[in-house]
């Protein structure tokens, strides 16, 4: 079974609007992180996380929030999408008592139109 | 620039032949993983690397820190390793992953 688990898995949203992707994972792992892969750049970091309760910026974070309510739990918000947040959202999870490997969700989606 | 650099950007192998891909750091990477992304999109982890070497059945990975590079031997190529590899490394403890933009791999029969 899946260990981690993204919804939803595609979005169509709105220039303005708010948008809210959701992360779960399963792994029982302290570090969760948020990344957008865009063609020609890779994966970039855009917010983390070190446990319940904390959040921090990664490389590319304006733009975007993140909540971690949950050891289980990561979101990333969109307060105010714009269409250049069109892109390929990832969600990973990881723990530095295992070596920090990081397991990814399977993606989602947007489309900021 | 950028900080992880792969090389090379695409690679076109026969089934059953070798390679290696490379990833050179500007940063002082500590920590080195290796990530396969299928046809599909799904991310897969091949290898975290401490500096040194580790092997993985046709898959060989070696992370030297001193020379900022790593390498991915891939032996015996099948249709199935197609996908796009991607480096990624961890240059300050924080867990913080900065990762290269890929080498798309076709295996052709």
């Amino acid at each position: 079974e899946a260990a981690v688990t993204q919804s939803p898995r595609n979005k169509v949203a709105v220039t303005g609007g708010k948008v809210t992707l959701s992360c779960n994972q399963t792994n029982n792992h302290n570090n969760m992180y948020w990344y957008r892969q865009d063609t020609g750049h890779g994966l970039r970091l855009i917010h983390y996380s070190y446990g319940a309760g904390s959040t921090e910026k990664g490389d590319i974070p304006d733009g975007y929030k993140a909540s971690r309510p949950s050891q289980e739990n990561f979101s990333l918000i969109l307060e105010l999408a714009t269409p250049s947040q069109t892109s390929v959202y990832f969600c990973a999870s990881g723990d530095r008592t295992v070596q920090d490997t990081q397991y990814f969700g399977p993606g989602t989606r947007l489309l900021v139109l | 620039g950028d900080k992880v650099k792969q090389s090379p950007s695409a690679l076109s192998l026969q089934e059953g032949t070798n390679s290696a891909l490379r990833c050179n750091f500007s940063i002082a990477a500590t920590t080195v993983q290796w990530f396969l992304q299928n046809p599909r999109g799904s991310l897969i982890n091949l290898f975290y690397l401490v500096p040194g070497t580790k092997e993985n059945g046709r898959l060989k990975s070696t992370f030297n820190s001193k020379e900022s590079y790593s390498t991915l031997h891939i032996r015996d190529a099948q249709l199935e390793d197609s996908g796009t590899y991607f480096c990624a490394a961890d240059g300050n403890m924080g867990y913080k992953l900065t990762f290269g933009t890929g080498t798309s791999l076709l295996v052709d029969p």
